[in-house]
Parts: structure tokens; sequence; C-alpha cells
């Protein structure tokens, strides 16, 4: 069975720029986690959605971030529009529900912003 | 003070050592507590699970909780350079405001010399 799948795997973009990044979760999983990682801060979670729904999107840092789950293959992170500090690589992960534990991570997207 | 802390090293050890990484958190809550590996330039991917306090093993690998001292370790035996990555711990509760929600310590890196 294929694994989280994120795309694109690397993103170089200009400052201002808008940023796309896609995540088809595992068939079957009903959440899926984004999360940002950094040298300095390490791995953030930013928002999670159960069947389909956003849950907590606490860690979203501005509200230059949105992410969308439109059905169950499928959900978007969009940085409009991005600035240098958004440079990081940004992990997508599903797990079959909120009440296991188990995450299963995407090879994520390094995204840099010039 | 963040939730969890965790030594990001990094640290190296010749081949066949016994390797320590810990973690220590503030809240009580957290009843889950699980061991990542993360290889460089991939996603993080499920080591160890535990649940409560108590010992668990697999292999070469070993995990300890001590919910008393709010303290968890994971011991590698005889490690082997594929042992070499970044290991993250990671902790959940149970509970409306955080079900599902991983936060996660910001990472050890290991480096097994042969």
């Amino acid at each position: 069975d294929a694994g989280v799948i994120q795309s694109p795997r690397h993103e170089v973009t200009e400052m201002g720029q808008e940023v796309t990044l896609r995540c088809k979760p595992i068939s079957g999983h009903n959440s899926l986690f984004w999360y940002r990682q950094t040298m300095m801060r390490g791995l953030e979670l930013l928002i999670y959605f159960n069947n389909n729904v956003p849950i907590d999107d606490s860690g979203m840092p501005e509200d230059r971030f949105s992410a969308k789950m439109p059905n169950a293959s499928f959900s978007t992170l969009k940085i409009q529009p991005s600035e240098p500090r958004d440079s990081a690589v940004y992990f997508c992960a599903s797990s079959p529900g909120l009440n296991t534990d188990t995450q299963y991570f995407g090879p994520g997207t390094r995204l840099t912003v010039l | 003070q963040k939730e969890v802390e965790q030594d990001p090293g990094p640290l190296s050890v010749p081949e066949g050592a016994i390797v320590s990484l810990n973690c220590t958190y503030s809240n009580s809550a957290f009843q889950y507590f699980m061991w990542y590996r993360q290889y460089s330039r991939k996603g993080p991917e499920l080591l160890m699970y535990t649940y409560s306090s108590g010992n668990k093993e697999d292999g070469r690998f070993t995990a300890q909780v001590d919910k008393s001292s709010k303290y968890i370790s994971l011991f590698i035996r005889d490690s082997q350079p594929s042992d070499s990555a970044t290991y993250l711990c990671a902790m959940s509760g149970r509970g409306s405001s955080n079900t599902g929600k991983l936060i996660f310590g910001q990472g050890t890196t290991l480096q097994v010399k042969p």
C-alpha cells in the first residue's frame, strides 16, 4: 500500500508568492495532520482534521496560512503571501482516527522562500 | 517552558555502544508515549509506543516511562551505524482538548560510528 503522498517534494519560490502544498493520506485513515519542522523550533503541529473537518488550527502561525480538506483523499496547505521565515520542511501525516496515536508521516515538502 | 524537553545533541557513539535518549515533560495528563525515528530528509516513523508507566522491549530497543518523575527514555543496545538518525519523543493525553494531538520533543540527533 502507498503511504502518505506529498507534493511537491521541493519548492523554491520568491517572497510574496502563493505556495500550495498537497497531501494524499493513507486510504481509510480518518485523521490528517499538517506539521512544520525547522532546526530552531522542531516539529510543530499546524492543524489537524478528522473526517475532513478541521479540529484544531491553533498552531497555524498567521492568517497567511490556510488549509483545506475537500474530501477524504486530499488536503492542501496554502501560504499567501509567502515570506522567507516560512522556509521549512512541511509534513503531512495521517492516522486511522483520533483515538489512535500512531501517525504515519509523508516524505515532506522542503520549502525555500527567497 | 516547553511541554516536552529533549536534548538536541548531537550524540556520537561507537558501534556496539548502549545509547540512552531521554525526554522530560510537564503535563501530567500525558498517558501515551512514543518514540519516532527520522532519517535524514525523510519523515518520522513510529519506533516504540507505550502506555502509562513501565518498560517495553522490542529487539534492541527498550522504552521506559516514569510518570512520577515525568521522564521517558529510549535505550538502544548494540548500536549500529544504521541507527544513525534523529529520535523524537512524542506524547499525548486524553480528553476533549487534546485527543489525537501529539506533542513532540525537539529530537536528538544520534550518530553511530563504525
